[in-house]
């Protein structure tokens, strides 16, 4: 959706090193989500974020939205293979009862 | 079994055939969605349906329609398929706080 973008499109990172994936709404989030999706299989719920400036961890990875909340940025820490995937974020921009979704971000972890 | 439970997996049809899929599931929520995914595109919203008796079309819905069968059963027709409805269906649900969807493993679908 042109309503939300994702950046960068597409990640090869090394095993081990930290990467950021960020997404941007054209308006005001009532809220924020992250989703995992394995090549080819159905999405995972990772986190929710509603309240500008909200932070959530889970494992080595790590959401945040920003005070405005218009943007929100995901970083993996010390990444590994497992990571891999498609990361896509997902926004409610009517007061909770559906989801646009941006194009998503493709991560590679080099062994 | 799966929270969400979509059939077929994997279809391939030819141009015009009517094709159906179907999703069930056990979360016991009242919503469910149907979205399609597209290199590039992300996911867009088929249709949507807050309970048996409420569907409502999303930002795609030319060409698909919906029935919704009891509070767990969600299905997705394709009238007269063509080949650009080639793509990776998704069934989702969500509940009434809407603290995110739990998706279905995807029908990846191929009009020829």
């Amino acid at each position: 959706s042109q309503e939300l973008e994702q950046s960068p499109q597409s990640l090869i990172v090394q095993e081990g090193k930290n990467l950021t994936i960020n997404c941007t709404s054209s308006k005001t989030l009532y809220g924020l989500y992250w989703y995992k999706q394995k090549y080819g299989e159905g999405l995972i719920f990772l986190m929710m974020l509603q309240k500008g400036g909200e932070e959530k961890s889970h494992e080595k990875i790590t959401a945040k939205l920003d005070e405005k909340k218009q943007q929100s940025s995901l970083h993996i820490t010390a990444s590994q293979p497992s990571h891999a995937g498609i990361y896509l974020c997902g926004a409610d921009h009517t007061g909770g009862f559906k989801t646009i979704f941006g194009a998503g971000t493709r991560l590679f972890v080099k062994a | 079994d799966a929270d969400v439970t979509q059939t077929p997996r994997n279809r391939i049809t030819k141009t015009g055939k009517r094709i159906m899929l179907e999703c069930s599931q056990t979360k016991g929520h009242d919503r469910m969605y149907w979205y399609r995914q597209d290199p590039g595109l992300g996911l867009r919203l088929i249709y949507y349906s807050f309970d048996v008796k409420d569907i409502n079309k999303g930002e795609i819905s030319d060409g698909y329609s919906v029935s919704r069968q009891a509070q767990a059963k969600f299905s997705l027709s394709l009238e007269s398929a063509i080949p650009n409805q080639t793509a990776l269906y998704f069934c989702a649900t969500s509940d009434l706080q809407f603290d995110g969807y739990t998706f279905g493993s995807g029908t990846r679908l191929t009009v020829v």
